[in-house]
């Protein structure tokens, strides 16, 4: 049961194209909602964040855009770079638990050609 | 920095092979996270840790075992490695709350083959 649906699987677009990569998920009892980033052969790293109570938050060419009622949120990259070709991951935490491990989406594969 | 160092990057191990993977945390971390990464299926949660000794499932711990004897040390254990165990596994560590509880910290990940 995968809770937190991420599409496309991969993704290729032009320097200063606009990628864009779509999560949905199911449970209300998320509240915290990260995007990662995942270069070849490290770990991921957290890109940008929002909670619940923002429909929009914007990090230098990074944005998230929050749906709560269609409980969807994306991630838009403006002008893009070679140097943004890489994996990324939506997530999602629950806030009921205390809980603090994320729940992730199954990942974006990106490429941005010269 | 916060630094999460996973100590084994490459392994390849026998099917039936005990398997230990550390990993170390130098922020004094209450959290760590054992994750694995397949393609096409993202991070599954296989166990995670709120602090010494203490441990709770997460979403896939069928096969293995961790242990935390140490507040910056989480071991994950395969008792008896299988094939469907190949992937790579990250470690990560957050603080316990406030705003700087919200980041989670990745280890560069330990690619695990088991033939």
């Amino acid at each position: 049961q995968q809770q937190v649906k991420q599409s496309p699987q991969s993704l290729i677009v032009q320097k200063g194209g606009i990628p864009i990569i779509n999560c949905a998920y199911e449970n209300t009892a998320f509240d915290y909602f990260p995007w990662y980033q995942q270069f070849p052969g490290k770990g991921p790293a957290l890109l940008i964040a929002i909670r619940p109570d923002v429909s929009e938050k914007k990090e230098g060419r990074f944005t998230i855009s929050f749906n709560k009622s269609a409980k969807q949120f994306s991630l838009h990259i403006m002008d893009s770079q070679p140097g943004d070709s890489a994996t990324y991951f939506c997530a999602a935490r629950r806030w009921d638990t205390g809980r603090r491990a994320l729940t992730f989406g199954s990942g974006t594969r990106l490429q941005v050609q010269p | 920095d916060v630094k999460v160092t996973q100590s084994s990057r490459y392994l390849v191990k026998r099917t039936g092979e005990k398997v230990f993977l550390e990993c170390v945390q130098d922020m004094d971390h209450e959290n760590m996270f054992w994750y694995r990464q397949d393609p096409g299926l993202g991070l599954r949660l296989i166990y995670f840790s709120y602090d010494v000794k203490m441990k709770e499932k997460g979403d896939i711990p069928e096969g293995y075992s961790v242990s935390r004897e140490k507040k910056e040390r989480f071991s994950l254990i395969l008792e008896s490695a299988s094939t469907n165990q190949t992937s790579m596994y990250l470690c990560a560590s957050t603080a316990l709350g406030g705003l700087s509880g919200n980041t989670i910290y990745f280890g560069e990940g330990s690619w695990l083959t088991v033939v």
